[in-house]
């Protein structure tokens, strides 16, 4: 399979647990991206990568949650402290660099955190 | 901030009805992206519409981008199961580099 690959899908923590999920984009795309979604929602853009450089970061986005993709492939997402506010799917998504095409998102399956 | 909307938030429809979803950006649009998520899936990519007036088709899916570039519609026509799910679209946000999503239209449809 050559999509987007987020692991884990499912993860259950505990109120101020850390949780840190991964992303493999596909393989030939320079930008990656992690939104959150929510119940009834569209998805709402937490950070962008272009390659390894974070060149956007939602200020939504806590201090809490923190972003690296360290060789411009996989990306992790990390939660510090987890609240329960935190509980959504976050879906990690990668398109490819220049051209009209370049504006079309690839998402991943997901991973859903529920905050207990 | 730059908000894309959608109307209506629900529709239900029988199947074999026809479907329509707007959109409405508060800025002007470079391109306007449609994206369907099935239940308990995730966001696929639909279509792109970047000239002002275009109309696309899909099949029974017709895609159209307004002549100001700040609103879209999403129409199907004679609808069937298979077309259930929500149905987003979305468009440049600022500084270019995210993209927007409005929250969507969940579509229903009864056999």
């Amino acid at each position: 399979d050559t999509g987007v690959s987020q692991d884990p899908r499912h993860k259950i923590t505990k109120r101020g647990q850390n949780v840190t999920f991964r992303c493999d984009p596909i393989s030939e795309h320079n930008r990656l991206y992690w939104y959150r979604q929510t119940l009834g929602q569209g998805p709402e853009f937490l950070t962008y990568f272009q390659n390894e450089a974070q060149l956007e970061k939602s200020r939504l986005l806590s201090d809490r949650f923190s972003a690296e993709r360290p060789k411009g492939s996989f990306s992790t997402l990390e939660i510090q402290r987890t609240e329960q506010g935190d509980s959504a799917m976050y879906l990690c998504a990668s398109s490819p660099m220049g051209g009209t095409s370049g504006n079309t998102i690839y998402f991943g399956e997901g991973s859903w955190l529920t905050v207990v | 901030g730059q908000q894309v909307m959608q109307i209506p938030q629900y529709q239900h429809v029988q199947e074999g009805e026809d479907f329509t979803t707007y959109c409405n950006s508060s800025t002007t649009l470079s391109n306007i992206q449609w994206y369907k998520q099935r239940p308990g899936g995730h966001p696929v990519f639909l279509i792109q519409l970047v000239k002002s007036g275009e109309v696309k088709k899909q099949k029974r899916l017709t895609f159209q981008f307004g002549e100001a570039k700040k609103n879209s519609s999403l129409h199907i026509t004679a609808t069937q199961t298979t077309d259930v799910g929500t149905y987003f679209c979305a468009g440049p946000g600022d500084g270019g580099f995210k993209t927007i999503f409005g929250a969507g239209t969940r579509l229903f449809v009864k056999a």
